[in-house]
């Protein structure tokens, strides 16, 4: 299957710091998603970017799907940025591999 | 319009026991994936129904099963509890096209 690396694993930023997170994948994919996971479990849509870029307000997404990686931005960070953001990659929309996550901790 | 839904949202079992998780799907998505994840990792595929047939099916052993109904809803089984079965459950429905797949907030299940 197809293998999905995030980095780095744990990161932790003073409020209104800028960050970016990694994901490398072994193979090609025709789906590419980024999630963050809330304390109580629920993972929250944040990008479907199988190729290119994409913003959505503080956020932003690129994937380079020749090079196999997607980078997730986060810029001016707030407490509520906290909790674990996943990777998650796919050949189509039945199964996604998810990465181990990176778990981001914002401080006030 | 109401996101994917599942119950129940959390669950007790005894080892050697049965579960039933369900799970319904956003309106109009045809499709549905199920997931395991344990503390600390990423979700694990376990099944996905497409129109009531089986796609695909994850490293997961016969105590686990699906089905789909004719109103895309799903039902996940597990017989034979385990405590290594403690996990949240996740579903997920998505579209044929684009690929987006959206999940619901979890079964949280606990085998003492």
């Amino acid at each position: 299957g197809i293998q999905v690396e995030q980095s780095p694993p744990d990161l932790i930023l003073q409020e209104g710091a800028n960050s970016t997170l990694r994901c490398n994948f072994s193979d090609s994919v025709n789906n590419l998603q980024w999630f963050h996971q809330n304390p109580w479990g629920q993972l929250i849509n944040l990008f479907y970017i199988p190729s290119g870029t994409k913003q959505n307000g503080r956020l932003s997404a690129t994937t380079v799907a020749t090079e196999r990686y997607s980078l997730l931005y986060i810029s001016s960070s707030q407490t509520t940025d906290s909790g674990v953001y996943f990777c998650a990659v796919g050949l189509n929309d039945y199964k996604l591999s998810f990465g181990a996550g990176t778990t981001v901790t914002v401080r006030a | 319009d109401a996101g994917v839904t599942q119950s129940p949202t959390h669950l007790i079992k005894t080892r050697g026991q049965h579960v039933t998780l369900r799970c319904s799907p956003i309106s109009g998505h045809k499709s549905v994936s199920w997931y395991q994840q344990v503390l600390g990792q990423g979700p694990q595929f376990i099944f996905q129904y497409y129109e009531k047939e089986e796609r695909g099916r994850g490293n997961f052993p016969d105590r686990f099963s699906a089905r789909q109904f004719p109103n895309y809803s799903s039902e996940l089984n597990v017989n034979a509890l385990l405590l290594g079965d403690s996990a949240l459950y996740l579903c997920a429905s998505s579209l044929p096209k684009p690929y987006e797949q959206y999940f619901g907030p979890g079964t949280r299940l606990t085998v003492t």
